[in-house]
């Protein structure tokens, strides 16, 4: 299995752009995550996804946020428009709900700087 | 989300020693309680997780030790080596409940000298 994918996997913008990051989870997983990292704040879950259905996304910091999961194999962070305290990696991962099976997958991450 | 307390922040263990980080929770409905290791420049991945009906696992050099009544658990790793210098999170989560989805402790960085 190639694992969660994410793209791109650096990314440097200038404050004011849109930023899109792109997630493809592991193939038969229903359930997909969006994951923020910082020095500060650590792991921050910012949004779930259950059979491509936006489930809770009160970890979205504000309306400049917004994702989106069109089909099983696809999911799109957006920022529009982005700052610099936007600046973080960004982590992707995807999860099969099964008794046995707990286990949560992230990608490599995007590192998003905004300058 | 619940909060799941980690300790230390940071922890600089000698080659051969033995690293302990420790965690602590405070929703009892949490049922499922994984440690995450996390490499310079990669995503977190699994590293061992255990249930709160056993008090311990081990697998290799890295065993949980998990007390219920204390709402704790901790990781130990044996014999610490320079590759286990990493970030490790615990973290905590309610089977069957939103795709397993975990509270992550707040991580800690070990480094192990050689």
């Amino acid at each position: 299995d190639a694992g969660v994918i994410q793209s791109p996997r650096h990314e440097v913008t200038e404050m004011g752009q849109e930023v899109t990051l792109r997630c493809k989870p592991i193939s038969g997983h229903d359930y997909l995550f969006w994951y923020r990292q910082t020095m500060m704040r650590g792991l921050e879950l910012l949004i779930y996804f259950n059979n491509n259905v936006p489930i809770d996304d009160s970890g979205m910091p504000e309306d400049r946020f917004s994702a989106k999961m069109p089909n099983a194999s696809f999911s799109t962070l957006k920022i529009q428009p982005s700052e610099p305290r936007d600046s973080a990696v960004y982590f992707c991962a995807s999860s099969l709900l099964s008794i046995s099976g707990n286990t949560i997958y992230f990608g490599e991450g995007s590192w998003l700087t905004v300058v | 989300q619940q909060q799941v307390k980690q300790s230390p922040q940071s922890l600089i263990v000698q080659k051969g020693g033995i690293s302990i980080i420790n965690c602590a929770y405070e929703n009892t409905a949490f049922d499922y309680f994984p440690w995450y290791q996390q490499f310079p420049g990669k995503g977190p991945a699994l590293l061992i997780a255990i249930r709160p009906d056993v008090s311990e696992k081990k697998e290799g050099r890295f065993t949980i030790s998990f007390n219920k009544s204390a709402k704790q658990f901790s990781l130990h790793i044996m014999d610490s080596q320079p590759g286990d210098s990493a970030t490790y999170f615990c973290a905590a989560s309610i089977p069957w409940n939103a795709g397993n989805m975990l509270t992550f402790g707040g991580g800690t960085r070990l480094m192990v000298k050689p």
